[in-house]
């Protein structure tokens, strides 16, 4: 078992360029989302999703777009990145109300 | 809304000292608590849990007990060592069908040899 992978690993794009981060599981989890780390603000909540063919905007979902059209994929794009968008970004899946399990992260930055 | 507060960091330690990282919670129903520690360049992982008032997880002698009088859910170990050093995140699962998970802001932990 993979668990949660993410790709890539590292990414750096230029003010206005588009990017899909990808993040797969093999756990059969319903519940997926994504969240960004930046210093000293803690993860904050992207988005996240249900299961297939249901998401919702957690706490910072603006530049942000999601799908989820498989219970193992839950792709995060970014339509037109920004400087504030540079952060760590790591996927996470589990239940709805117990333990999560994330990926290494991608580290974007955007110049 | 919810919310988890925990301590400040940076934390810096001797080798075998006493650790205590605080974490008090806001929450309206009854969540499950939960602490996490990320490793340098490592995603998140659970370190332990409790699920109901006075409850105790443990693990890799960690310890930290669900007390719902004091909203708090404080991570304790008694011997830290060197490869403690990480960052840790208090946090607690949705509750009243938000699916929205809230996680504190993290406590940066330094062990010195």
């Amino acid at each position: 078992n993979a668990g949660v992978t993410q790709t890539p690993k590292f990414q750096v794009l230029k003010t206005g360029q588009s990017m899909t981060l990808q993040c797969a599981q093999d756990m059969n989890h319903e519940y997926m989302s994504w969240y960004r780390q930046d210093p000293g603000m803690g993860l904050r909540l992207i988005h996240y999703s249900v299961g297939a063919g249901i998401t919702d905007q957690g706490e910072v979902p603006n530049g942000y777009n999601v799908s989820r059209s498989t219970t193992e994929d839950f792709p995060l794009r970014l339509l037109s990145a920004a400087p504030s968008q540079t952060s760590v970004y790591f996927c996470a899946t589990g239940t709805s109300t117990d333990t999560q399990y994330f990926g290494p992260g991608t580290r974007l930055t955007v110049l | 809304g919810d919310s988890v507060t925990q301590m400040e960091g940076p934390v810096t330690l001797s080798e075998e000292a006493f650790l205590t990282i605080n974490c008090t919670y806001t929450a309206t129903g009854y969540p499950s608590l939960f602490w996490y520690v990320q490793y340098p360049g490592e995603g998140l992982q659970l370190l332990l849990k409790a699920t109901k008032a006075d409850d105790k997880g443990s693990n890799k002698g960690f310890e930290a007990t669900y007390r719902k009088e004091t909203t708090s859910f404080h991570l304790e170990k008694g011997s830290v060592q060197v490869s403690d050093s990480a960052v840790y995140f208090c946090a607690l699962s949705p509750t009243s069908g938000t699916y929205k998970y809230i996680f504190g802001t993290g406590t940066r932990l330094k062990v010195l040899a």
